[in-house]
């Protein structure tokens, strides 16, 4: 199995800050690589798709980048609505698997 | 507009079998490429992928749990059914599906749309 490690677990941020989320697969993926935002007690919300493409409806503050085996979310100007644990998949072999998550917490 | 919802029991006892059904709408599951999953989620952890089925009735597993996990889908009624078998304590998760959308590269498959989740406890 892929694993994916997830860095930092957590972290506490303020309104406005960039935010930097990285995503490390144990293999390389090319870029079949997806981040979900889930807030407690709701389902994921599909965020990021191929690494870097940002489903419809999407805040353009979020953004991807990444290929291979390292991969890193980022939130431009963090909004209040932002404070939230963020996953990333590999969805490049089977089994398909998830990493650990990153609550984002308000400092 | 595309919804999935998950629907079964709340409580399952240790050995007895889970049976989970996810009703979807706003898309087929005959249409070519596309695939519905179910994924868990133990309270405080993270996801985990269960299994897959495609429009094809190709079936894919976690093969940690492939012994006790069977997929099938109802077309006609728009439903993808997960059966596990020999559940335990351990197996107490929200369990979602999810949409795998088609696409014409395999990057551009991601899951897009996820049901609500059920909480499924297991305990005697």
């Amino acid at each position: 199995d892929i694993q994916m490690t997830q860095s930092p677990s957590s972290l506490s941020a303020s309104v406005g800050d960039r935010v930097t989320i990285t995503c490390r697969a144990s293999q390389a993926i090319t870029n079949s690589l997806a981040w979900f935002q889930q807030k407690p007690g709701r389902a994921p919300k599909s965020l990021i798709y191929a690494a870097s493409g940002l489903l419809s409806g999407v805040p353009s503050r979020f953004s991807g980048s990444g290929y291979g085996t390292d991969f890193t979310l980022t939130i431009s100007g963090l909004q209040p609505e932002d404070f939230a644990t963020y996953s990333c998949q590999q969805y490049n072999s089977y089994p398909f698997t998830f990493g650990g998550g990153t609550k984002v917490e308000m400092k | 507009q595309i919804t999935l919802k998950e629907s079964g029991p709340t409580l399952v006892k240790p050995t007895q079998t889970l049976t989970l059904t996810c009703t979807f709408s706003g898309f087929s599951l005959s249409s070519s490429g596309v695939a519905v999953a179910w994924i868990r989620q133990p309270p405080g952890k993270a996801l985990e992928w269960l299994a897959l089925i495609y429009w094809d009735d190709d079936k894919r597993y976690s093969p940690s749990l492939k012994s006790r996990l069977s997929i099938t889908k109802d077309t006609s009624k728009n439903q993808v059914v997960l059966t596990m078998t020999n559940v335990d304590p351990v197996d107490t998760a929200t369990y979602y599906c999810a949409r795998r959308r088609s696409g014409s590269v395999a990057p551009d498959k991601m899951f897009d749309y996820w049901g609500q989740g059920t909480l499924v406890t297991v305990s005697s």
